[in-house]
């Protein structure tokens, strides 16, 4: 079955530098990576996801690449904020939704003043 | 939309009784998921349903442990008899075609 590997599980960076969160997978069929965000106290919400079809997705501050041959994917914040501070989620599945996600162990980022 | 909801949010409950945690899932939406999610854990899926059909209970701790969804918009997480291990944050999601899951807010167990 699909293996999900995320490092670093700690990042802590100053305000306006970028935060990098790196993702491997083992199954190389799946096709669908979200990206989550939890903050404390609430659910994990939905922040990015890209498809296999897709090298590179940008949204505002964020953006997320996809290597298929080595299979990885990284999660990029520009300009970090304050308010980027939380635990990060990477997943990976087969892209059907009958199909599970797998998630990642989760990076905690912690954006100082 | 309301999203998916979850209840109670906090449940308080003495060791060796019956929880009984609820989820309502985005209307349209037509699988299911039970995570549970610990410091020393993180997030494990416990039981996910497609189209109310149960596909794979394989996370499911124990017989303890038991999943029904009799409708599209309904699903319950039974624990019977609860334990102190089983103190967690409980979460459902649903997830529509080809897309990343909605996580409800969750449910806090904690089983003194």
């Amino acid at each position: 079955g699909e293996n999900v590997e995320q490092h670093p599980s700690t990042l802590s960076v100053q305000e306006g530098d970028s935060a990098v969160i790196k993702c491997t997978y083992s199954d190389s069929a799946s096709n669908y990576f979200p990206w989550y965000k939890q903050e404390l106290g609430k659910g994990p919400q939905l922040i990015i996801d890209i498809r296999s079809n897709v090298g590179e997705k940008k949204d505002q501050r964020i953006a997320v690449t996809l290597n298929k041959t080595a299979k990885h994917f990284s999660l990029h914040i520009t300009e970090t904020q304050p308010e980027d501070s939380a635990v990060y989620f990477c997943a990976a599945s087969k892209g059907t939704s009958s199909q599970k996600l797998i998630f990642g162990t989760g990076t905690r980022l912690q954006v100082f003043p | 939309d309301a999203g998916v909801i979850q209840s109670p949010r906090h449940e308080v409950t003495e060791m060796g009784q019956e929880v009984t945690l609820r989820c309502k899932p985005i209307s349209g939406h037509n699988s299911l998921f039970w995570y549970r999610q610990t410091m020393m854990r993180g997030l494990e899926l416990l039981i996910y349903f497609n189209n109310n059909v149960p596909i794979d209970d394989s996370g499911m701790p124990e017989d303890r442990f038991s999943a029904k969804m009799p409708n599209a918009s309904f699903s319950t997480l039974k624990i019977q008899p609860s334990e102190p291990r089983d103190s967690a944050v409980y979460f459902c999601a649903s997830r529509g075609d080809g897309d990343g899951y909605t996580f409800g807010s969750g449910t806090r167990l904690t089983v003194v």
